[in-house]
């Protein structure tokens, strides 16, 4: 059980592109979903606490403007990463309760 | 100070080898414990929870020392496949969780 289901898996774009990423519950709903970047060598960074049918809470130094969070249903949070630069490229991670954290396989986007 | 701290390694044991990471947290408040491994670019998985008596799981031994605020886990008879990150987390209960930086293993044949 608790299964986490992200996608897309890996995404190349254009600088300026904007990007989404779905993240899904499959098979619990979660009222609570956190979104993770991780560089290379580097340990996860905690970006957001995504709340269903709430704003989103922000770590400090995230850009809520640049990182959209929409968390409109129990089973489905999505992060759009708006007008991407090289400097985003990262591998981004969702997250959702109950109990443990349980990840989605991650999103390894690449911006040219 | 770190919420949580692990030494980073790296460990490279020999197949076969038991290896045990500690990791420390500074609050004393925290309720949920966990260790996740972490391959090389894949999501970091749920290895174990670690309870207040302690849990083993096939090779895996996980503890909780509250009084001295560190959790620890024990592999034993270390296999090739045992090599990865190892990440250590706290939870102080509400949506707060904190992730050591991850202890890097490598088992050697």
């Amino acid at each position: 059980g608790a299964v986490v289901s992200q996608h897309p898996s890996w995404v190349i774009c254009k600088s300026g592109t904007s990007v989404k990423i779905e993240c899904r519950s499959l098979d619990f709903q979660a009222t609570t979903m956190f979104w993770y970047r991780q560089f290379p060598k580097q340990s996860l960074m905690l970006m957001a606490t995504s709340n269903e049918g709430s704003k989103a809470t922000y770590e400090q130094g995230v850009e809520k403007d640049k990182f959209l969070i929409n968390h409109a249903s129990l089973t489905l949070s999505t992060l759009t990463v708006t007008s991407a630069h090289p400097e985003d490229s990262s591998f981004y991670i969702c997250s959702a309760l109950p109990g443990a954290q349980h990840f989605g396989d991650g999103t390894r986007l690449s911006i040219l | 100070r770190k919420e949580v701290e692990q030494d980073p390694g790296p460990f490279n044991v020999p197949e076969g080898a038991t290896v045990a990471f500690n990791c420390t947290y500074s609050n004393s408040a925290s309720q949920s414990f966990f260790w996740y491994r972490q391959d090389c670019r894949k999501e970091p998985k749920l290895l174990m929870s670690v309870y207040s008596s302690g849990n083993e799981d096939g090779r895996f031994t996980a503890q909780l020392n509250r009084a001295s605020q560190y959790i620890s886990l024990l592999i034993r008879d270390s296999k090739l496949s045992d090599s990865a990150t190892y990440l250590c987390v706290v939870n102080d209960g509400g949506n707060q969780f904190y992730f050591g930086t991850g202890t890097s293993l490598t088992v050697i044949p």
